[in-house]
């Protein structure tokens, strides 16, 4: 079967940084992506991993080791706006069957 | 360029009702996708179209639920009849190949009374 686990809340502060960690199990592995969504709004793409390493932009890094089907987002210089959902997805390639496998999210509330 | 364009915003139905709801995705974007979410969970795949075939429709109830994209272009879900689970956000997502990022639709709140 297909899954991903990923905290379903995290609570930081103004200035902080904060990691949300996404464990997968599949086959057919292509890449992790990784979305925002703020309240009301629709999904956002932030980053993609398809190779083990850290990608960086901006505040926001992701990083995936692939070897240890793990990955995590990381956010630095917490800010009010960066509250909202964060998804972590595979990208799945099996055969014909290629698609964007979505986690159940974790909610991350910045306080002041 | 113009993003995912979705109408309407809004729908409220009674249950039995049918309803569509129409997604044009930024041009050139031969992946198209259609996901149903609900309240506090993530965005579940419906159907994903390449151009104008379906690609995965493994969780679309179809006794229900039917899309298309006739022309490889906009497409529609329709729902025939909706139930009370069916209320839900449904967003629609173009790329430009299936690996690429996802751009969504500002989505259509559905509510089935």
């Amino acid at each position: 079967g297909q899954s991903l686990e990923q905290p379903s809340e995290v609570t930081a502060v103004e200035g902080a940084i904060v990691q949300i960690n996404c464990t997968y199990q599949t086959s057919g592995f292509y890449g992790l992506s990784w979305y925002q969504q703020h309240d009301g709004g629709a999904p956002t793409f932030l980053s993609y991993n398809a190779l083990d390493g850290l990608e960086e932009t901006g505040r926001f890094s992701s990083f995936l080791s692939r070897s240890d089907s793990y990955g995590y987002l990381l956010l630095q210089e917490l800010q009010m706006k960066d509250s909202a959902s964060y998804f972590c997805a595979v990208n799945h390639n099996a055969g014909n069957n290629r698609k964007l496998i979505w986690g159940l999210g974790t909610s991350l509330a910045v306080n002041p | 360029e113009a993003g995912v364009a979705q109408s309407p915003r809004y729908k409220i139905i009674e249950k039995r009702q049918s309803v569509a709801f129409w997604c044009n995705p930024i041009s050139g974007h031969a992946t198209l996708y259609w996901y149903q979410q609900i309240l506090g969970q993530g965005p579940k795949l419906l159907i994903q179209f390449q151009n104008n075939g379906v690609v995965d429709d493994s969780q679309l109830p179809k006794d229900r639920f039917s899309a298309e994209r006739l022309k490889g272009v906009d497409s529609t879900l329709k729902i025939q009849p909706a139930k009370l689970e069916d209320s839900a956000v449904y967003l629609c997502a173009s790329s430009l190949y299936w690996r690429d990022e996802q751009y969504f639709g500002p989505g259509t709140r559905l509510t089935v009374t």
